[in-house]
């Protein structure tokens, strides 16, 4: 069970905290990306990364920032700016070349606000 | 933009009933469209593509660009089909996911 991995399993956050999720991938994939899970929203793209870095805001990355420095590597920050943190937080890597995309996604973080 | 919608957020079936559940999607360009699976307690993990033209586990799906439409189909549920699915749409340098639809099969 390799490929991708995030941690830690489950997150705390304080009120005014910043917190890092990690994901580590050891595919080989250029492309990785980070998303959100709400019951009943489905998944929603907050960052992606395309080469190292390099990095696109999804489509609600306000409150969150990410960093590239490596390639196998995209940790993702909750700043105290997102004020509704609480999700499931989902780490994928795809692989290269057209007609062959697939993701590989890791087995998430839940992070919740004490 | 792109977008995917499953108008469907719970679809309840009979074992051994047929299954459809629905996908709608808006994109400009030529889409790739894909199908995700999540099974209780497990990764989410690619059930199949529109591109393979492939039948997993019994499944297929058709892209209807006249409809937009990439419903998954199966002519006999089973309990183990019992999941989340999710459709998903690769657009440009980014894959966007619609928000799900739980597959519950009663035996």
């Amino acid at each position: 069970d390799g490929g991708i991995t995030q941690s830690p399993k489950y997150l705390f956050r304080k009120e005014g905290q910043n917190v890092t999720l990690s994901c580590e991938q050891n595919l080989n994939h250029d492309a990785m990306y980070w998303y959100r899970q709400d019951p009943g929203q489905g998944l929603r793209l907050i960052y992606y990364s395309q080469i190292v870095n390099d990095f696109q805001k999804g489509d609600i990355a306000e409150g969150y920032s990410v960093s590239r420095e490596k390639k196998e590597s995209f940790p993702l920050t909750v700043t105290s700016a997102q004020k509704n943190p609480t999700a499931f937080y989902l780490c994928a890597s795809s692989t290269p070349g057209q007609h062959n995309e697939k993701l590989f996604f890791g087995s998430g973080t839940q992070l919740s606000v004490l | 933009a792109q977008r995917v919608t499953q108008p469907e957020k719970l679809l309840s079936v009979f074992k051994g009933a047929p299954v459809e559940l629905k996908c709608n999607y808006s994109y400009s360009g030529s889409p790739e469209l894909f199908w995700y699976v999540q099974y209780s307690r497990q990764r989410l993990q690619l059930l199949l593509r529109h591109i393979s033209r492939e039948s997993i586990k019994g499944f297929t799906a058709d892209l209807n660009k006249g409809e937009t439409s990439f419903h998954l189909k199966k002519p006999f549920a089973q309990e183990e089909d019992s999941a989340m699915y999710y459709c998903a749409l690769w657009g440009y340098q980014k894959v966007t996911f619609g928000t799900g639809t739980k597959l519950q099969v009663i035996p």
